[in-house]
């Protein structure tokens, strides 16, 4: 089956300074990634949607400066956070869906990033 | 808008007893229906899915039907075991243009006792 992965899998960084987050899909193309963020005990969040070779379209209420994402192959999409702060701390998860799939609709998602901001 | 809403949790129930979660939806046209599942620590899994009216999704012993009628996509196992303790969250994705967008409940956590 479809393979997303996600670098790294935990991070731990100190306020003001930048993280960068990469999902990859393994085994097929994805010219569509998305990203997500889960609170604690929480359900998932859409932030973005990633398309390759184009610029990122952003949810409402999030902050496209803040949370920077660059699509540039159709296996690899990174998200940055930017100038992080504690409450940015949280669980990245990002998704893809499988062309191959034709309608099928089904988005692999992959292991998630759990970034803490000290 | 697309919504989904799943009951609260946690759910605990003892090994071998009979598990449903429900969940119902809002949407216009004809989505498609999912549950995933996360165990802790560790990114979503695809359990199953119904991609149209009257389908049912199986997977590993958990079973949903897609009712139109109802909105609803109810997640059932007959016997449930200690290793299916995790968080099941259901999701949509909606017909049309924003197919690729996924709407998810709120997640309802499964604790299985021995």
């Amino acid at each position: 089956g479809a393979v997303v992965s996600q670098h790294p899998s935990w991070v731990i960084c100190k306020s003001g300074t930048s993280v960068k987050i990469e999902c990859r899909s393994l085994d097929f193309q994805a010219t569509t990634m998305f990203w997500y963020r889960q609170f604690p005990k929480q359900s998932l969040m859409l932030m973005a949607t990633s398309n390759e070779g184009s610029k990122a379209t952003y949810e409402q209420g999030v902050e496209k400066d803040k949370f920077l994402i660059n699509h540039a192959s159709l296996t690899l999409s990174t998200l940055t956070v930017t100038s992080a702060h504690p409450e940015d701390s949280s669980f990245y998860i990002c998704s893809a869906r499988d062309q191959r799939q034709g309608g099928s609709y089904e988005q692999y998602f992959g292991p998630g990033t759990r970034l803490t901001v000290t | 808008g697309d919504s989904v809403t799943q009951m609260e949790g946690p759910v605990t129930l003892s090994e071998e007893a009979f598990l449903t979660i429900n969940c119902t939806y809002t949407a216009t046209g004809y989505p498609s229906l999912f549950w995933y599942v996360q165990y802790p620590g560790e990114g979503l899994q695809l359990l199953l899915k119904a991609t149209k009216a009257d389908d049912k999704g199986s997977n590993k012993g958990f079973e949903a039907t897609y009712r139109k009628e109802t909105t609803s996509f109810h997640l059932e196992k007959g016997s449930v075991q200690v290793s299916d303790s995790a968080v099941y969250f259901c999701a949509l994705s909606p017909s049309g243009d924003n197919f690729n967008k996924f709407y998810f409940g709120s997640g309802t956590k499964l604790n299985v006792k021995p």
